[in-house]
């Protein structure tokens, strides 16, 4: 699986958008990109993928680059409750493991 | 729908002692994982199983680490003995392993977190 690289931490204030940027330089074309977030006690939890087209849950919006060395994870109004660890992550779906990083630490503030 | 199902959710064991942990997957899903996160880091996949077969299990500790997945369903992770390095949080996780054109997503459990003294 490609690596990724994540900023450490991030803060954004509450009613904002955050948007976590994740650097996979050595992507391949049939890897897949992969967000999920870990809430302080909890499991990690799926928040979106995509492959090479934008994407857009109910959640948020993953936009992958036209080179898709890079990517963001948007989340269009940041809640209190969005304060978590974001991790990206690249794997060939298939597979069905996903290997970890150390992620983004994202606080969101009043 | 039920989520994935773990216990217990806290433990304190001394050094040396055993313990096992239980994982309920959500009905259905055929893939199933263990995970160790230890604090300040990611999780990091210790076994998965495909039905009730060994897929991975080369991070696992085997001279002290044991899991099993009996009829495909639940399954069980043991540390015998537990050393002060184990103190973590098991995470179980399970996926329904689709094909690989829609994506497979992981759903995790809330984990067992481990304190060894």
């Amino acid at each position: 699986d490609a690596k990724t690289t994540q900023p450490p931490s991030m803060d954004c204030a509450e009613g904002r958008a955050a948007n976590l940027p994740c650097n996979h330089s050595t992507i391949s074309g049939n890897e897949y990109v992969y967000w999920y977030r870990q809430i302080h006690s909890q499991g990690p939890q799926y928040i979106i993928h995509g492959l090479k087209n934008n994407e857009t849950n109910e959640m948020a919006s993953l936009i992958i680059t036209e080179d898709r060395k890079s990517s963001t994870l948007i989340l269009p109004h940041a809640t209190l409750r969005d304060t978590a660890v974001y991790y990206c992550i690249v794997t060939l779906s298939g597979y069905s493991t996903l290997t970890f990083g150390k992620g983004t630490m994202l606080l969101v503030s009043p | 729908e039920a989520g994935v199902a773990q216990s217990p959710r806290y433990k304190i064991i001394e050094k040396r002692q055993s313990v096992a942990f239980w994982c309920n997957p959500i009905s259905g899903h055929a893939t199933l994982y263990w995970y160790q996160q230890i604090l300040g880091q990611g999780p990091k996949l210790l076994i998965q199983f495909q039905n009730n077969g060994v897929v991975d299990d080369s991070q696992l500790p085997k001279d002290r680490f044991s899991a099993e997945r009996l009829k495909g369903v639940d399954s069980t992770l043991k540390i015998q003995p537990a050393k002060l390095e184990d103190s973590a949080v098991y995470l179980c996780a399970s996926s329904p392993a689709e094909d690989w054109i829609s994506g497979n997503t992981i759903y995790f459990g809330e984990g067992s977190w481990l304190t060894v003294v």
